[in-house]
């Protein structure tokens, strides 16, 4: 069964380096997210990303924040200057359609941890 | 979209149904339930959605009352292994600037399966 798939599986950084998390969605697959989780706390949406540009961000998703798609099958969070703030777990996801009746499929996460 | 209240957490016999239950009464005709649930820290993942009928998959049931002010979540014959976070979620159907087919997370019921 496709998955969707994310690298690293935990990355640590030190506060105000540049990370970048990677994702590969299911290959058939148009719209693509991501959110973030806070230890403890929900499931936050941050952006939404089709036909190579941002359709959707969230007030979370700041200047700090840049997505891209650069070869057609990756799907990238950056985050310019990390903040300790910014450690949570951070999922992609991505769905066939954006009508209602497309469920999304989410990778496993990648945790982030500033120091 | 709707807003929906979902009790904080559950607890359920194994080999027992578990009845997960969601109240949405803000609910509007375009808007489809969602059903997904978060084991330990992975991504969520995707069990059933519905419009009014109750509908069935290899997962769960979902029922959905008349009014559709609220549905219940089934899980037949609960297993360890579906002891998590369920999240009842509810989005606009039609298209928009404002709705790109994000996902609004709430608290969720915590469902501790016990044997």
């Amino acid at each position: 069964e496709p998955e969707v798939t994310q690298t690293p599986s935990h990355q640590v950084t030190q506060m105000g380096q540049e990370v970048i998390l990677r994702c590969v969605p299911i290959s058939n697959h148009l719209y693509f997210y991501w959110y973030r989780q806070i230890l403890g706390q929900k499931v936050e949406f941050l952006v939404s990303f089709y036909n190579n540009e941002i359709s959707e961000k969230s007030e979370i998703f700041d200047d700090q924040f840049s997505v891209e798609r650069p070869d057609g099958s990756n799907f990238t969070l950056k985050i310019r200057s990390t903040k300790l703030e910014d450690s949570a777990m951070y999922f992609c996801a991505s769905s066939e359609r954006q009508v209602q009746s497309y469920e999304q499929y989410f990778g496993p996460g990648t945790r982030l941890t500033v120091t | 979209d709707a807003k929906t209240t979902q009790p904080p957490s559950m607890d359920c016999a194994e080999g027992r149904a578990a009845n997960l239950p969601c109240n949405h009464s803000t609910i509007s005709g375009n808007e489809y339930v969602y059903w997904y649930r978060q084991i330990h820290s992975q991504g969520p993942q995707y069990i059933i959605h519905g419009l009014k009928n109750n509908e069935t998959n290899e997962m769960a049931s979902l029922i959905i009352t008349e009014d559709r002010k609220s549905s219940t979540l089934i899980l037949p014959h609960a297993t360890l292994r579906d002891t998590a976070v369920y999240y009842c979620i509810v989005r606009v159907g039609s298209l928009s600037s404002s709705n790109t087919g994000k996902l609004i997370f709430g608290q969720g019921t915590t469902l501790q399966v016990k044997p």
